[in-house]
């Protein structure tokens, strides 16, 4: 089975850029593993933010953009708040399972 | 409003089957996907399988000797069932439709004797 990896932790200051990475053991990430994002913050359900690479649902914060970048899916957070820390988790398609990401843990400080 | 629920019982022994079912209320289970995730406590994110409303399925490979998901449409509701449970599968279940955003809850589900 895949296996997809992200940064274990990142740390970006208030109002700074930061852009988390979801790899693939299996190669490149393109269009075709559908990349999702999700949020999750202590305690609570994951929120999904974004969907098919790049797409926004209307909850998610315009600062937060999704992309892919040197083979990579990225989801890159421009103008961080205090209340965007949290774990963050990609999700990619593959024939026959879908797979987590291991989550990024984001600290704004 | 899409709103999901988990239910079944909190806690489950060892070599039992876990069984859980998730209510969709506020919109039709009819022409979506829906997906089983389970998080272990202080772990991360394990997607489990999903069901099309149709009956369709796909289970994580790591999983699919002892997972069956369903689908009751007359019920607006999906199960899913893990046997042979160990401690390993102590964690959070959550019901989703992934794409569109919605989360149940989540339930936590310990297996103990």
């Amino acid at each position: 089975q895949a296996v997809v990896t992200q940064e274990p932790s990142l740390t970006v200051s208030p109002g700074g850029t930061v852009t988390l990475t979801c790899g693939s053991s299996t190669g490149a990430v393109t269009s075709g593993h559908y990349p999702y994002w999700f949020q999750q913050k202590p305690g609570q359900a994951p929120r999904t933010l974004i969907y098919d690479t790049s797409n926004k649902h209307s909850w998610t914060p315009a600062r937060f953009s999704g992309s892919l970048l040197g083979g990579k899916a990225a989801l890159t957070l421009s103008g961080a708040q205090p209340e965007d820390e949290a774990e963050y988790y990609c999700f990619l398609f593959y024939s026959g399972a879908r797979v987590f990401g291991g989550g990024t843990k984001l600290t704004v400080l | 409003q899409v709103h999901l629920q988990e239910s079944g019982p909190g806690l489950v022994k060892p070599s039992e089957t876990l069984s859980l079912t998730c209510t969709v209320s506020g919109g039709s289970i009819s022409s979506y996907y829906w997906s089983w995730i389970r998080q272990p406590p202080g772990k991360g994110l394990e997607w489990i399988g999903y069901i099309y409303y149709s009956g369709s399925t796909n289970y994580n490979p790591s999983l699919k000797s002892r997972v069956t998901i369903s689908v009751d449409t007359s019920k607006n509701q999906f199960s899913l069932k893990l046997s042979s449970v160990t401690a390993a599968d102590t964690a959070v279940y959550y019901c989703a439709r992934l794409k569109d955003g919605h989360w149940g809850q989540g339930t936590l589900v310990t297996v103990s004797s």
